[in-house]
């Protein structure tokens, strides 16, 4: 069956370090969405994708980057780790039909100390 | 920028009620909302989606109905089951093109508990 994964599940890292947050999906969608998830905000849009070398900058992109090099994979990377990125992160994607139905991976639990 | 918003964040029912999650949203060029559930420790599920076009869309046990006079989107869980029992955004977006695309507005999210 076709799902969208991420990897690490849990990552613990210090303040200042590089972080790569793996995303990979099978459904073969052109669209791929980063979001962070934070108590008291909700879903919040970090980056997006509408295809191969394609990539945009959403509401709270500062401080995290994405490549899109195929169709599969949407990997976001935090430059310098701060704390205020301590968060779960969430990966989705989406057919070009019908961009805004989503479909999420389980999440990554990512901890800046 | 415009946003989704819920009018309650926690609603606790008994086991076979209804339940109705309420959400307003402010962006009129949306022309697509979607319910997502979320389980603790899972990423948002897909419920059900309705189109700006109608107002009234049921699924198995769910219902959604959209009011664009009042902007208002509305949720109801038919008997509902303690394994509803989740965090439920509402979300709108764009389908037809321009700058908001294919993004997707999240509200705050209703705690849903249901109780045996």
């Amino acid at each position: 069956d076709a799902e969208i994964t991420q990897s690490p599940r849990h990552k613990i890292t210090e303040t200042g370090r590089q972080v790569t947050l793996a995303c990979h999906q099978t459904w073969n969608h052109n669209n791929m969405f980063w979001y962070r998830q934070d108590l008291g905000h909700g879903l919040r849009l970090i980056h997006y994708s509408y295809g191969v070398q394609d990539t945009n900058k959403g509401e709270v992109s500062d401080g995290y980057s994405v490549s899109r090099s195929n169709t599969e994979d949407l990997p976001l990377t935090l430059e310098s780790a701060a704390s205020s990125q301590t968060s779960v992160y969430f990966c989705a994607s989406s057919e070009s039909s019908i961009a805004v139905k989503q479909s999420f991976g389980p999440g990554t639990r990512l901890t800046v100390l | 920028g415009e946003s989704v918003g819920l009018h309650l964040p926690t609603l606790s029912v008994q086991e076979g009620d209804n339940s109705i999650i309420n959400c307003a949203y402010s962006n009129s060029a949306s022309d697509y909302f979607i319910w997502y559930k979320q389980e603790s420790g899972k990423g948002p599920q897909f419920i059900i989606d309705i189109r700006s076009n109608m107002d009234k869309r049921q699924g198995q046990r769910v219902t959604v109905l959209l009011n664009k006079t009042v902007k208002h989107l509305s949720l109801q869980i038919a008997a509902t089951q303690p394994g509803d029992s989740a965090v439920y955004f509402c979300a709108d977006g764009e389908v037809r093109g321009g700058t908001s695309y294919g993004k997707l507005t999240f509200g705050q999210g209703t705690i849903l508990t249901v109780h045996p």
